[in-house]
């Protein structure tokens, strides 16, 4: 089936324009999360939405950053007044739940091939 | 705020050799998965360990949680050209992600030489 894909694959952008980033998530998946990857930084978690509820914004750099999540399914990531310092892949994963006992389950994250943003 | 120490941070070594990444915290984790990245690709997954003291095996890689659930190894035997990338680490700590999303590890460059 159909992986995680985002658009675009590359965005170059100017200091102090906005951006848009795009995620389709793996049909089914109720659980969509958003990461950057910096050159030397690993991955760094950003926001998490599942389903329809209200997302966890903690993991935001700033208030130039925000996500929505339409219909439960597709999500932007919209970056305001681009900087330098937000050059990086922006990586989206969703997730499947499995069942390690009858009791509990864990969660499995797939990611997508990520959008690779320079600002200039 | 949840650490995940992995080392070597690079690696490089020859073909038909064998190998180690550590993955190490002073947290628990519900559970670990392990991802390898190409450049220009995103993390694809390797396996997930959810048990203390669980060992997995995908062909010539196994994985192993460690029993306190804080710390995971991936061990490479007779590694292969076709081996190379950069392996990453990534701990869950509610029921895998939850609002906090996965902690990863910086990852290890793994250069196999033919």
């Amino acid at each position: 089936g159909a992986g995680v894909s985002q658009s675009p694959s590359n965005k170059v952008t100017e200091k102090g324009k906005d951006v848009e980033l795009r995620c389709d998530p793996i049909s089914g998946h109720t659980a969509l999360y958003w990461y950057r990857q910096s050159l030397g930084q690993g991955l760094e978690f950003l926001i998490y939405f599942q389903g329809n509820s209200a997302p966890d914004k903690s993991g935001l750099p700033s208030d130039r950053f925000s996500a929505e999540r339409t219909g439960g399914s597709v999500s932007t990531l919209t970056i305001q007044r681009t900087q330098q310092e937000d050059s990086a892949v922006y990586l989206c994963a969703s997730s499947a739940q499995r069942k390690k006992s009858p009791y509990s389950s864990y969660n499995e994250q797939f990611f997508g091939p990520g959008t690779r943003l320079t600002v200039l | 705020t949840q650490l995940l120490e992995q080392s070597p941070q690079f690696l490089s070594i020859q073909e038909g050799e064998n190998l180690t990444v550590y993955c190490n915290s002073s947290s628990v984790f519900s559970s670990l998965q392990w991802y390898r990245q190409e450049p220009g690709e995103g993390p694809v997954l390797l396996v997930t360990v959810v048990t203390g003291g669980e060992v997995k095996k995908l062909k010539r890689l196994t994985f192993q949680f460690g029993d306190a659930r804080k710390d995971s190894s991936l061990h490479i035997t007779a590694a292969q050209p076709g081996d190379t990338g950069l392996y990453l680490c990534a701990g869950a700590s509610h029921q895998g992600g939850g609002a906090d999303g996965l902690t990863f590890g910086k990852g290890t460059h793994l250069i196999i030489q033919p």
